[in-house]
């Protein structure tokens, strides 16, 4: 089992939608929980960081963790063309240094 | 606006040649990170750095080295390139263990 899954997509939205995004993980301990966005040829940005369980709201960016689950989202209200680009789910687990991430998932808005 | 800044948008290296990949950050942050990132294998982590001369391996270290000697400045070094080692390098930055991170532009290495 992966540490970090994503399912890789493409997950087509049409503009307007509301596009949902969804990681799963392993390390049951882990505490901090991150999206980032990466646009084709370009480096990730971080977009959300999430630590405890409930929803996070940033913008049109909401961030859901349930630990119990061990499942963090990430929702994309009002979805636009630009947000076309691969979002990576990345997981702070326990000990160490380590931050894992998934391989990520591609997302297209159909204008 | 803060920054991550990687010295070689592109590089194109011989096999046998030793690398040099450059990172600086102006964020004033502890801990420091190369990646590489390849498609279907996502991003691996090759070395860290918690604190000036300091380093730990990360996933794939084999046939990197890192430097520290500067807080500011992280480096990494391909002893002698090798094709297996053409990727896209990131290196990234963070204000602790528990925070996320800022990436540089990232460099795209091709060894021939």
């Amino acid at each position: 089992q992966k540490e970090v899954e994503q399912n890789s997509g493409p997950l087509s939205v049409p503009e307007g939608a509301i596009a949902s995004l969804n990681c799963t993980y392993s390390d049951r301990g882990s505490q901090s929980f991150f999206w980032y966005r990466q646009y084709s040829g370009k480096s990730p940005e971080l977009i959300m960081s999430i630590y405890s369980n409930g929803d996070k709201e940033d913008g049109r960016f909401t961030a859901q963790l349930n630990k119990a689950s061990q499942y963090v989202s990430l929702l994309i209200r009002d979805s636009q063309p630009s947000d076309s680009a691969t979002y990576l789910c990345a997981v702070k687990g326990t000990g160490g240094f380590k931050t894992i991430f998934g391989a990520g998932t591609r997302l297209f808005v159909k204008a | 606006d803060v920054k991550v800044t990687q010295s070689s948008r592109y590089l194109v290296k011989r096999t046998g040649e030793k690398v040099f990949l450059e990172c600086v950050q102006d964020m004033d942050h502890e801990n420091m990170f190369w990646y590489r990132q390849d498609p279907g294998l996502g991003l691996r982590l090759i070395y860290f750095s918690y604190d000036v001369k300091m380093k730990e391996k990360g996933d794939i270290p084999e046939g990197y080295s890192v430097s520290r000697e500067k807080k500011e400045r992280f480096s990494l070094i391909l002893e002698s390139a090798s094709t297996n080692q053409t990727s896209m390098y990131l290196c990234a930055s963070s204000n602790g263990l528990n925070y996320g991170y800022t990436f540089g532009s990232g460099t795209r290495l091709t060894v021939v």
